[in-house]
């Protein structure tokens, strides 16, 4: 079974960092692009980035919310995502979703996101 | 970057058909995907490039796209077909993914 499962959420301060992970299974995680989605409390659904699969290339992009801010990074040997937040804001308390492209070994870059993990919550405050 | 409008809400007797829209700049040059999310649950993909169905949703569920709209279509509406409803495409120009944001289906 084809499973995503985010942790590292938290209650984390204005100004800090927090780094979350993706774990998966059930699927050949390296042949896949891994996408991160948040949603604020009662908002919708707000893209965060994405970061490809090494044989497939092509640079990480970032919503301009979160742009020089966060950063996806990937560990093929133990088939995780990350998304490293630094100087958090209360905007950037969200439900976060980690999602993985449709197609494995796909140079397509407007493919939809068929499994998402259950998210994990990030709350920024004092 | 490019803008996706979905009506925030639509509402549709049980056994109508509901129609949710997505409106962009010229999307039918792009493929849409929508997605269903239910009240504490993740997104779950319904239809991708436009008009296909993933395995496990059911044909009353249908897609189209043409001009400045794109259309998700749900005949033979049922009370578990209540949920928020998103659009999404790919910006070219920009690399990133969009979403519409998103319309409630009541099921009255």
């Amino acid at each position: 079974e084809v499973q995503l499962v985010e942790s590292g959420g938290g209650l984390v301060p204005p100004g800090r960092s927090l780094r979350l992970s993706c774990t998966t299974s059930g699927f050949t995680f390296s042949d896949y692009a891994m996408s991160w989605v948040r949603q604020a409390p009662g908002k919708g659904l707000e893209w965060v980035g994405f970061i490809r699969s090494k044989a497939y290339g092509g640079p990480t992009q970032y919503a301009a919310s979160v742009e020089g801010r966060f950063t996806i990074s990937r560990d093929d040997s133990k088939s995780i995502a990350y998304l490293q937040m630094r100087s958090l804001k209360a905007d950037d308390t969200a439900v976060y979703y980690c999602t993985r492209d449709r197609l494995g070994k796909s140079t397509a870059r407007d493919d939809a996101f068929d499994i998402w993990g259950q998210g994990t919550m990030v709350t920024v405050s004092s | 970057s490019y803008v996706l409008t979905q009506p925030p809400s639509v509402s549709v007797a049980p056994g109508k058909t509901a129609e949710i829209t997505c409106g962009g700049d010229n999307i039918a040059t792009k493929s849409v995907h929508w997605y269903q999310q239910k009240p504490g649950q993740a997104p779950v993909l319904v239809m991708y490039y436009d008009r296909d169905r993933p395995s496990g949703i059911p044909e009353r569920f249908s897609g189209s796209n043409s001009g400045n709209t794109a259309t998700l279509t749900i005949s033979r509406v049922e009370a578990g077909d209540e949920a928020d409803y998103y659009c999404q495409v790919w910006d070219s120009r920009s690399d990133h993914r969009v979403f519409g944001g998103g319309t409630k289906l009541t099921v009255l």
